[in-house]
């Protein structure tokens, strides 16, 4: 089975710039997660969805970030314009479904670097 | 709220001792208690879950945790640990009611050959 696939792996760009980022889940996964990790912490979670519905995203700053899942399957997460404290790992996670005990499957990720 | 606290940023053990990678929790109501490996340049990888049942859990790779709900920690613990243990391990909590996983800071895993 195909684990949760990321791209770019690696991405630098200067602030003020636009950047994106690209998932797609373990097939047959409904629930799909975008987290930040900021160098010496753990995944915080930017946004949720089920299918192509938002459940959360109350930690996403949406004057600059946005997300979106249009045909319920592979999902897009955009920076505009990115600012230093972007720099960060961008992880996509997927699950079966979005019930608590379900186990969420991690991709790779995209490292970010802003200058 | 809930919150995880892995009060150790690093730890060391040699090859084929036991170790233990500490994790302590706080949320309202029973929580579910997973544990994450990362390797560098990598994602996260699942290793186990606690849900409910047995306080004792095994996982992936022969690593196992021991839910403790009046101590409210999940310690994970391998009997003998192997070189390519080396990694950042990763306790998470959710607790009943949270969209989503809430993650400690990680604990840095070197095993020394």
């Amino acid at each position: 089975e195909a684990g949760v696939a990321q791209s770019p792996r690696y991405k630098i760009i200067e602030k003020r710039q636009s950047v994106a980022f690209w998932c797609n889940p373990i097939s047959g996964h409904a629930t799909l997660y975008w987290y930040q990790q900021i160098l010496g912490q753990g995944p915080k979670l930017l946004i949720q969805f089920q299918n192509n519905g938002v459940v959360d995203d109350s930690q996403l700053p949406k004057d600059r970030f946005s997300a979106e899942r249009l045909k319920g399957v592979d999902s897009t997460l955009k920076i505009q314009p990115a600012k230093l404290e972007d720099s960060a790992v961008y992880l996509c996670a997927s699950s079966l479904e979005a019930t608590y005990q379900e186990t969420q499957y991690f991709g790779p990720g995209t490292r970010l670097l802003v200058l | 709220a809930q919150s995880v606290a892995q009060p150790e940023d690093q730890v060391n053990v040699a090859e084929g001792n036991p170790l233990t990678v500490k994790c302590t929790y706080s949320v309202s109501g029973n929580p579910y208690l997973f544990w994450y490996v990362q390797y560098p340049n990598r994602g996260l990888q699942f290793l186990l879950k606690y849900i409910t049942g047995d306080n004792l859990v095994k996982g992936s790779y022969g690593f196992e945790a021991e839910f403790n709900k009046s101590q409210t920690s999940f310690h994970l613990k391998k009997p003998s640990a192997l070189v390519s243990d080396s990694a950042l391990y990763f306790c998470a909590v959710r607790g009943r009611g949270a969209n989503n996983l809430f993650f400690g800071t990680g604990t840095r895993l070197t095993v020394i050959p």
